[in-house]
């Protein structure tokens, strides 16, 4: 299994409270990935990350922050959160941007 | 209309039956991935192509990049198949971009 470990499991917040998400991986792939998952949707990208210091904005960013200021943290905020992100939280990691995709075992996240 | 389409969006089968679950996009592709998902679990890359067939253990993956469709199938399924299997293709291109279908619910009766 790749080494990819989120943390924390599970969370419970309040609404307005900020929140972070931690993805750590020790592969040493230099892309880095948030989704989320909801029903009746498939997964969808949040940001993503390409090197250190290098992100960019997914298709639902609205609302999040990320920072990756080592290769194997990928760090997810929610700067104020709301209940429309309760939701669960993948975290990815890829070597490139066309090769395999190793996932983590996800964060369910509930805003109360 | 999602880019990614999958079908059926459930399925329930007897033990020892062959699966057949049906993938189809609208954009062109570099690759597509195949992943598999037990209910409150992870996500786990079974396959990733680009053309032609894979075939792990009793898992094959096939797709006609012409028709712009893949199909993941299972023989002899037993119980544990039982997960959501979730079609993604990435568009290619330097920016990493997968694009998910709603996935498939497998169930699988002893």
């Amino acid at each position: 299994d790749a080494g990819i470990t989120q943390s924390p499991r599970h969370k419970v917040t309040e609404t307005g409270t900020p929140v972070t998400l931690r993805c750590h991986q020790t592969e040493n792939h230099r892309y880095m990935y948030w989704y989320r998952q909801d029903p009746g949707h498939g997964l969808r990208l949040i940001h993503y990350s390409y090197g250190v210091k290098d992100t960019d904005k997914g298709e639902v960013s609205d609302g999040y922050s990320v920072s990756r200021s080592k290769t194997e943290d990928f760090l997810l905020t929610l700067e104020s959160a709301t209940s429309s992100q309760t939701s669960v939280y993948f975290c990815a990691i890829s070597r490139t941007p066309n090769t395999e995709a190793f996932f983590g075992q996800g964060t369910r996240l509930t805003v109360v | 209309k999602n880019e990614v389409e999958q079908s059926p969006q459930n399925l329930t089968a007897q033990e020892g039956e062959f699966i057949t679950i049906n993938c189809s996009y609208s954009v062109g592709i570099s690759a597509l991935h195949w992943l598999q998902q037990h209910p409150g679990g992870g996500i786990v890359s079974l396959f990733m192509l680009s053309s032609g067939k894979k075939k792990h253990g009793r898992l094959i993956a096939t797709i006609n990049i012409q028709e712009k469709h893949s199909s993941l199938h299972i023989t002899a399924s037993h119980p544990r198949d039982s997960a959501v299997y979730i079609c993604a293709v990435n568009s290619g291109g330097s920016n990493y971009k997968l694009t998910f279908g709603k996935g498939t619910l497998l169930t699988v009766n002893p």
